[in-house]
């Protein structure tokens, strides 16, 4: 139980495009969804925390109109890279954490790569 | 602020040798403690949850403890083999659902 998923797994865009990366909890309701990223050599980060049906809440330094996440549904959430650049590349997690419950449960990741 | 160091950054042992990973924290007030394992390139496979009210969780080969009051968390692989070989994550959570990453100590296990 408690599975997360995250499509695509890897994805190369060109610089100046737009992508959407999809975190779907498969086996349970997710009233709220966070969205990671790592870089080379760094740990991973949050880079924000959304709730369904509200606006979701960035942690400091992360660009909401560049990042845009929605998450519309119980079990899922987006996130989309507006206008990528190459520094935007990045490992991207997502985690779900159920109704009245703590633990969050991890994805496995997106890698994006901006060319 | 939770901050949380992984020691070594990196470790290279040779096939069938025990080790132990160190992961320290400095907010004592934590909900759980994650391992997780990272292969190059791919996503997160966890690998074993200690609950704050837990001392160790074990699963095949893996041992992790947890000693809330020292701000520490051991993980321990015996016997290890070359397929162990990746970055291997501790991640603390704490109030807030806010979960705290290590950077990862990255083994090498050689054949």
């Amino acid at each position: 139980g408690a599975v997360v998923s995250q499509h695509p797994s890897w994805v190369i865009c060109k610089s100046g495009t737009s992508v959407k990366i999809e975190c779907r909890s498969l086996d349970f309701q997710a009233t709220t969804m966070f969205w990671y990223r790592q870089f080379p050599k760094q740990s991973l980060m949050l880079m924000a925390t959304s709730n369904e049906g509200s606006k979701a809440t960035y942690e400091q330094g992360v660009e909401k109109d560049k990042f845009l996440i929605n998450h519309a549904s119980l079990t899922l959430s987006t996130l989309t890279v507006t206008s990528a650049h190459p520094e935007d590349s990045s490992f991207y997690i997502c985690s779900a954490s159920p109704r009245e419950a703590y633990e969050q449960y991890f994805g496995p990741g997106t890698r994006l790569t901006v060319t | 602020k939770q901050e949380v160091t992984q020691i070594p950054a990196a470790l290279s042992v040779p096939e069938g040798e025990n080790l132990v990973l160190n992961c320290s924290f400095t907010d004592s007030a934590i909900y759980n403690l994650q391992w997780f394992r990272q292969d190059p390139g791919k996503g997160l496979t966890s690998l074993l949850l200690i609950q704050s009210s837990q001392r160790e969780q074990t699963s095949g080969r893996l041992n992790a403890s947890l000693d809330k009051s020292s701000g520490r968390s051991t993980l321990y692989i015996a016997a290890s083999q070359p397929g162990d070989s990746a970055t291997y994550l501790c991640a603390v959570a704490g109030g807030y659902q806010k979960v705290t990453f290590g950077i990862g100590t990255k083994l090498q296990v050689i054949p």
